[in-house]
């Protein structure tokens, strides 16, 4: 089963707008943690923004927030005030903190590929 | 220091050949692991340790064969692959702490089977 979904294959937002990259997830384990990375064409997984489930605030960082609605099960990216160097895929991922050692690896979505536009 | 440090960036080998990537971490990680990444797609778990021992091998050809000599050096030995193989390779790390599940990236080697 999915663990993480990303329903946005591609989004364009205009310069110096605010954007939203969805992320929903399934675990029933009360333990993880998400991320999103942003992966520019050279690459590097470059890590955005960290939330743990036992966070009682969102996180922020910078112009980087996740929205995360627990209930919902949802952690959107929210990107204010984007820039051309937004450009880029950006994936949201989930870690879960299970007993089992080996379970624990970063689980992927599919991408969002966010363009921004002059 | 939160660097994970993958050499080399770059790697060109012919199907006959036999190479290795290397990944380093000085993070006090103990849980390691290898990622293969196609074109637009996202990452897919290759292989897990944890302290030093394997613990995931999600079915990787046994062409790719991973070693991880200490707690802070994981290799991925690499002999007779297939064009097919052609990819980004990432390294992560992470603590093995329920409490802490931050892990992080080395920037990746980008692999071509020729």
């Amino acid at each position: 089963a999915q663990k993480i979904t990303q329903t946005q294959p591609g989004m364009f937002v205009q310069e110096k707008e605010a954007v939203t990259l969805d992320c929903t997830y399934d675990t029933s384990d009360p333990s993880y943690g998400l991320f999103w990375y942003k992966q520019p064409s050279s690459g590097e997984m470059i890590f955005l923004i960290y939330q743990g489930s036992y966070d009682q605030q969102n996180a922020t960082e910078g112009r980087y927030s996740l929205n995360f609605q627990k209930a919902r099960k949802s952690a959107n990216l929210v990107i204010s005030a984007s820039q051309l160097g937004d450009s880029a895929m950006y994936f949201c991922a989930m870690r879960e903190g299970g007993v089992d050692t080996g379970r624990r690896a970063l689980t992927f979505g599919s991408g969002t590929r966010l363009q921004v536009q002059p | 220091d939160t660097e994970v440090t993958q050499t080399p960036k770059h790697l060109v080998m012919g199907m006959t050949n036999k190479k290795s990537l290397k990944c380093e971490q000085h993070m006090g990680h103990r849980a390691m692991y290898w990622y293969k990444q196609k074109a637009k797609k996202p990452p897919e778990l290759m292989f897990v340790y944890s302290y030093e021992k394997l613990s995931i091998n999600e079915s990787v050809p046994s062409r790719f064969s991973p070693e991880c000599p200490n707690s802070s050096l994981l290799n991925l030995h690499l002999h007779a692959l297939q064009p097919e193989d052609s990819a980004l390779y990432l390294c992560a790390s992470s603590q093995e702490d329920r409490r802490d599940l931050q892990a992080f990236f080395g920037q990746g080697t980008r692999l071509t089977v020729v």
